[in-house]
């Protein structure tokens, strides 16, 4: 029973261009959408977050969609660097229910 | 301004023995959150703890598996009679009280059952 899913194990970028990386859901009761980043052995970091009120949020070169219809949401990085090859988890929260549901991550590696 | 503080980072354990993993908060975080991460799987949820209480404990396993947090001190997930599918990364987080949607996470215990 896997509410949040990244279908992609791993991606590869050159360095410069556009990441993007892709999470969907089957919980329509979610009230918040995060990205976290993990380098190994360490714990995940917090990168950005959306409201499921919004479609949009930016951070410097970092930029989540959410398109809550088809229940699906991405997190761009524009340009990508050498410093953001990692992994990402998406995570998603309910109000109220405050446990984070994780996604099983995307290793995103930057080509230099 | 020390972050999450989690100990030991890595653990290894005989089948049978007891682990016992250490969280200390932010400083004034009043909540802290369990998560386990077994080998290439997501985080999974485990418990969710205010000080002296349990809020959630939904993720927990039903046996050999305790966590507390008490009034003073870290918070502890305490493992009993390990077994070798105990082996995984446990991570702990905290967050302030109404801010739960940024919770910041410790390092994680590497526990590894021989």
């Amino acid at each position: 029973d896997q509410q949040v899913k990244q279908n992609s194990p791993s991606l590869s970028v050159q360095e410069g261009r556009i990441s993007i990386l892709n999470c969907d859901y089957t919980n329509s009761m979610f009230d918040y959408f995060l990205w976290y980043k993990k380098y190994p052995a360490e714990g995940p970091t917090f990168l950005i977050s959306i409201s499921s009120i919004k479609d949009k949020n930016e951070d410097g070169r970092f930029t989540v969609f959410l398109n809550k219809s088809a229940k699906h949401l991405s997190l761009h990085i524009v340009p990508s660097q050498p410093g953001d090859s990692a992994v990402y988890f998406c995570a998603a929260l309910s109000l109220g229910n405050e446990k984070l549901t994780f996604g099983t991550g995307t290793r995103l590696t930057i080509i230099p | 301004n020390a972050g999450v503080m989690q100990n030991p980072r890595h653990l290894v354990r005989r089948r049978g023995q007891e682990a016992r993993l250490r969280c200390s908060p932010m400083k004034g975080h009043s909540h802290v959150y369990w998560y386990r991460q077994l080998p290439e799987e997501g985080l999974k949820f485990m418990v969710y703890l205010q000080k002296e209480n349990i809020i959630d404990e939904s993720g927990m396993p039903k046996e050999r598996f305790s966590a507390e947090f008490p009034k003073e001190g870290p918070s502890i997930l305490r493992i009993q009679q390990v077994v070798r599918g105990d082996s995984a990364a446990y991570f702990c987080a905290s967050s302030m009280q109404g801010r739960d949607t940024e919770a910041f996470f410790g390092q994680g215990t590497r526990l590894t059952v021989v």
